[in-house]
């Protein structure tokens, strides 16, 4: 399967632990996308990379929370000082982009989190 | 700005029946794409369609279709003969010039045996 795999899929963690999601894109993919969901509601945008840089933040991700994308491959989404606010389906998703073009967003299936 | 309309929170159906569900969407750009996605249980986001402002030709995938039209700014789905497999919930998502995909609230499609 070559599709966007999320690990953990589910974690439950008491307050004020940290957290850390880890997303592999699809292989040939040079955009990694994190996106944030609760019950009810579509995706929220939290931050996008192209290769290795992070290219924009959304004001939702608050300096508890940080992304990397080291060698532009793989990446990890880290929550420092969980609050039960944060519960949520973390969503990564890849896209490639040639020239001014972007394809299609593919996601992943997803990081459940609870915080209890 | 930018925004995603789906009027329609649940729809229940009985198998084999038609069902549509709609999207609304406002933007001021004159270049979009428009987007489908369906999410089940498992949660994992599968994209359906992806359709551009300057295509307005309508979509048929088997049992899926798809109607695009700029005049009132709507992109609607429909689903033919449904599958209790086809239960999940949809969402049509639209992206602009910023690139950044904007998603309607999704409707729940409930299929009955």
């Amino acid at each position: 399967d070559t599709g966007v795999s999320q690990d953990p899929r589910h974690k439950i963690t008491k307050r004020g632990q940290n957290v850390t999601f880890r997303c592999d894109p699809i292989s040939e993919h040079n955009r990694l996308y994190w996106y944030r969901q609760t019950l009810g509601q579509g995706p929220e945008f939290l931050t996008y990379f192209q290769n290795e840089a992070q290219l924009e933040k959304s004001r939702l991700l608050s300096d508890r929370f940080s992304a990397e994308r080291p060698k532009g491959s793989f990446s990890t989404l880290e929550i420092q000082r969980t609050e039960q606010g944060d519960s949520a389906m973390y969503l990564c998703a890849s896209s490639s982009q040639q020239g001014s073009w972007e394809n299609t967003i593919y996601f992943g299936e997803g990081s459940w989190l609870t915080v209890v | 700005a930018q925004k995603v309309t789906q009027a329609q929170t649940e729809i229940s159906v009985v198998e084999k029946e038609d069902v549509t569900l709609d999207c609304v969407y406002e933007t001021r750009d004159t270049t979009y794409y428009l987007f489908w996605y369906k999410q089940p249980p498992s949660g994992e986001l599968v994209f359906l369609i992806r359709r551009n402002s300057f295509d307005e030709q309508n979509e048929i995938s088997g049992r899926y279709s798809w109607n695009f039209q700029k005049s009132t700014s709507s992109f609607n789905f429909t689903i033919t003969a449904s599958q209790v497999v086809d239960s999940a919930v949809y969402f049509c998502a639209l992206r602009g010039n910023n690139r950044k995909l904007i998603w309607g609230l999704g409707t729940s499609l409930a299929v009955n045996p």
